[in-house]
Formats: structure tokens, sequence, C-alpha cells
């Protein structure tokens, strides 16, 4: 399954929303995740089953959608939020992730 | 909190073989699927494969490993119970494979919850 991510990058400024597509090459019900990833660091999981928040994770992060078409939006970007997200279909294997986001201080 | 750490040689010679561990603390390595992904530098990520290793022995072992087509004829991944640690070769390895190599663990649903730090192996002469 191919995962389309965009954009690739944005400029955005604290206290903006902002919102990141993924879009699947075939129906995967709601088996999509969210990640965050900061230099240096492992990925961390954001959002699971499209929508569900992880543990821990602040409310300023949701995610939408089913079957091939997916949105994470981040409302009211913080200073800690300006870095690179990623999707991942779990939906099967082999698991794919999109491109990657870069989200920047405008 | 189950943590996972990733160890292995950072530098391998090309053709050669890529070995690295990762070492479960905090809990069983039983009824997990625990898997491995690789990040080059600058650029997104990408999943290898899981090993399953399960308690009940009548578990089908044709379902224990489950690899990237793109990488399956060259990796192997490995499970020892007694050290609770799980293992990644990746054999005939050229430049394309320096990355950054990240163990974790599948959660329910898929989401891969739990993560090592990562280690950088380079392959260069």
């Amino acid at each position: 399954i191919q995962m389309t991510q965009f954009p690739s990058s944005l400029s955005a400024s604290v206290g903006d929303r902002v919102t990141i597509t993924c879009r699947a090459s075939q129906d995967i019900r709601n088996d999509l995740g969210w990640y965050q990833q900061k230099p240096g660091k492992a990925p961390k999981l954001l959002i699971y089953a499209a929508s569900y928040l992880q543990s821990g994770v602040p409310s300023r992060f949701s995610g939408s959608g089913s079957g091939t078409d997916f949105t994470l939006t981040i409302s009211g970007l913080q200073p800690e939020d300006f870095t690179t997200y990623y999707c991942l279909q779990d939906y099967n294997y082999p698991r794919t992730f999109g491109q990657g986001t870069k989200v920047e201080i405008k | 909190q189950v943590q996972l750490q990733e160890s292995g040689p950072g530098l391998v010679k090309p053709a050669e073989t890529l070995s690295l561990t990762c070492t479960v603390s905090g809990g069983s390595i039983n009824n997990y699927y625990w898997t491995w992904l690789r990040q080059p530098p600058g650029k997104g990520l990408e999943w290898i494969g899981y090993i399953y290793n399960s308690e009940n022995t009548n578990y089908n072992p044709s379902l224990k490993t489950n690899y990237n087509p793109s990488l399956k004829s060259r990796v192997t991944i490995s499970v020892d119970t007694s050290k609770n640690q799980f293992s990644l070769r990746l054999t005939s390895v050229t430049p394309a494979d320096t990355a950054v190599y990240y163990c974790a663990s599948e959660g329910g649903g898929g989401s891969y919850d739990n993560w090592g730090q990562g280690t950088l192996v380079t392959v260069s002469s």
C-alpha cells in the first residue's frame, strides 16, 4: 500500500492551526497512525486507529478520516511541535509510511 | 513500562552482514510482535519486519516472522527468549543500507507505541 503524505513541508506560527494529509492507495479502513519525530529521536505515536489520541499526548493533536483519506490537525501550534510528522498504515504488511511533513516556524 | 535498547556495530563493510540486537527490559518478550525499522540519514522510515514469539506451543511457526519483500532475501529476525532479546541480520549490505535502525514493539491494533532510541549503522569500507 502506497501512502502519499502532503505537504512535504509547511511554515506556520505559534498558535496556528495546521493540517497534514495522508492518502492511501487503497481502502485501509481506519488502520492509520500518526507519529511525531524530533531530530535524533525515535518516532512517537500521537494518534492510532485514525482518530484516537495516544495516552499522554496533548489534546491539540487530533486525527480524522477513514478509507483512503486521513488528516492530522494541530490546533494551536506550540514551540515544541515544530518538527516532522509521519503517517503509517497498519492495515497490512509490509507496513508503509508516508514521506513525512516538516513543520517549520514561519 | 517495557524498554527497548538496540546494540551492535556502528560500522559494517560492504558485502558483509549487519547484525543488531534489541534487549527488552521491564517485561516479557513473549506474545508481542517485535519489529525492526530503519531510517536512512535525512530520509523517511522503512519497515523491515517482525518476529512474533508465542508461548503457545501449537502456534503455527509459519506465522512467526514477516519481512518487507524489498529486503526479504537478505533479512533474518530471530529471538532469544533466555536473554529477552531479538535480533536482526541483514546480509550483503551496501552503502544504501546505511541508516538508523530502530527496534519497536507493535501494540494492539498495529501501532508502534514503544521504540528503542535507535542506532546508526554506516556501511563503508
